[in-house]
């Protein structure tokens, strides 16, 4: 079955870049038929959504941080990634990557998730 | 308004029934997705659609929709079942929105 694993910094400077990669396996990110996502949860509970990506680099990114973030694919690798620029402590939270099909909501399966801590 | 509500908790005695609910605005559109999640691990998938499970979920999970309200039911609650429950959706523009979580006990 398909899994999907996050890596990047857990430590990340106010101001700078968190860059998150995540790795999928058993299954081919370019075969098509669902589209890849980022949804962050804060320390005690919400869940955010981020954004997704296509196998074939569309994407689509919440309103609210739009303006901050840029999501690619690698197929070669059977990857894709986030970059969240400007980064402060409110965007200290769980990163999680989760798969879902095309023009849907589902999200199954999910990463692990990974803790991105935003300090100096 | 492309929120979803949830109460905040929950509780239910073990072997009873519970039913968690969600309401927003994106729910007279879309079906409502349901998630549980442990502490310390990712969320999982236990409803979507009409009343879709996914496989190795227990038949004691159920969904329904009515207007602009989504709902989660567990028969025959479980220790198990202990966890913090979320719906989601999205709405015509394709945001994906969240609930706030319920936190179900099981007593």
């Amino acid at each position: 079955q398909v899994q999907l694993q996050e890596s990047g910094p857990g430590l990340v400077k106010p101001s700078q870049t968190l860059s998150l990669t995540c790795s999928v396996s058993g299954g081919s990110i370019s075969s098509g038929g669902y589209h890849w996502s980022w949804i962050r949860q804060y320390p005690g509970k919400g869940l955010e959504w981020i954004g997704y990506i296509y196998y074939n680099g569309d994407t689509y990114y919440s309103p609210s941080l739009k303006s901050r973030i840029n999501m690619s694919v690698d197929t070669s690798k059977n990857q894709f990634s986030l970059k969240m620029s400007s980064v402060t402590a409110a965007d200290t939270a769980v990163y999680y990557c989760a798969r879902a099909p095309t023009r849907s909501s589902v999200f199954d399966p999910w990463g692990q998730g990974t803790l991105v801590t935003v300090s100096s | 308004s492309s929120e979803l509500t949830q109460d905040p908790t929950v509780s239910v005695a073990l072997g009873q029934t519970v039913r968690i609910t969600c309401r927003g605005d994106s729910l007279r559109n879309y079906y409502g997705s349901w998630y549980q999640q442990k502490p310390g691990r990712a969320p999982l998938l236990v409803i979507f659609g009409q009343n879709n499970r996914p496989s190795g979920i227990p038949d004691r999970f159920s969904g329904s929709s009515s207007g602009y309200t989504t709902s989660l039911t567990i028969t025959g609650a479980q220790a198990e079942d202990e966890a913090d429950y979320y719906c989601n959706s999205r709405d015509s523009s394709g945001n994906v929105v969240f609930g706030g979580g319920t936190k179900v006990t099981v007593l």
